[in-house]
């Protein structure tokens, strides 16, 4: 089995900071993965897939990058509607969650 | 619009089973896999099953295996998963999810439902 690991866990910044998320794989998954954002009480909402392409209607604030074993996602610009959970997922060999990157308010 | 409108969750005892259901509309069903996708409580996601778009193949996790079954009815638009022998670790908000390629499985998700809860307690 695949697995992914996030960090940091938590991670504390300000409206305007540039933030950025990495996501580690145990093997090479090429550019399978994709990333999605959760608020509290609400379901994930899909943001990248293949590791940089941007899904519709994303604010271009968000970008990802990566291949192979580790992967980044960057926000910019911090926006208030981006304070949320963050999960990576791999999908080369069925689908394996990160376990999370909470981006909270400093 | 999409919507993905999961319903069947509930409390039950450990070693009972419980059906979930996932009412679509606003897009082709019949064209699309279809996931299921859990969360125990304050939790990361797991993913638990995933049915080609013509119900031709069905895999799921190892945490699963051997006690539900996924499954799907095109004429109604609705994606069920059967669960047996429920255990405690079972307990989740489980999402019933689209994958993102029509007439393919390509194991990322475009739309989710808002959830439903199983609770697994004696």
């Amino acid at each position: 089995d695949i697995q992914m690991t996030q960090s940091p866990s938590t991670l504390s910044a300000s409206v305007g900071d540039r933030v950025t998320i990495t996501c580690r794989a145990s093997q090479s998954i090429s550019r399978w993965l994709a990333w999605y954002q959760q608020k509290p009480g609400k379901a994930p909402k899909f943001l990248i897939y293949k590791a940089s392409s941007l899904e519709s209607g994303v604010p271009s604030r968000f970008s990802g990058s990566g291949s192979g074993t580790e992967f980044t996602l960057t926000i910019s610009s911090l926006q208030p509607d981006d304070f949320a959970t963050y999960y990576c997922q791999q999908y080369n060999s069925y689908s394996t969650f990160g376990q999370g990157t909470k981006v909270e308010i400093k | 619009q999409v919507q993905l409108v999961e319903s069947g969750g509930g409390v039950v005892q450990p070693g009972r089973s419980l059906r979930l259901s996932c009412a679509a509309s606003g897009f082709t069903f019949r064209s699309y896999g279809m996931h299921w996708v859990r969360q125990a409580p304050g939790k990361g996601l797991e993913w638990v099953a995933v049915i080609w778009y013509d119900g031709s193949n069905k895999y799921y996790a190892d945490s699963v295996k051997g006690r539900f079954t996924i499954s799907r009815d095109n004429s109604k638009n609705t994606l069920y998963l059967q669960m047996n022998s429920l255990r405690v670790e079972d307990t989740a908000e489980y999402y019933c999810a689209r994958d993102s390629r029509e007439m393919a499985t390509i194991w990322y998700f475009d739309f989710w439902g808002q959830g439903t809860l199983v609770t697994v307690s004696s």
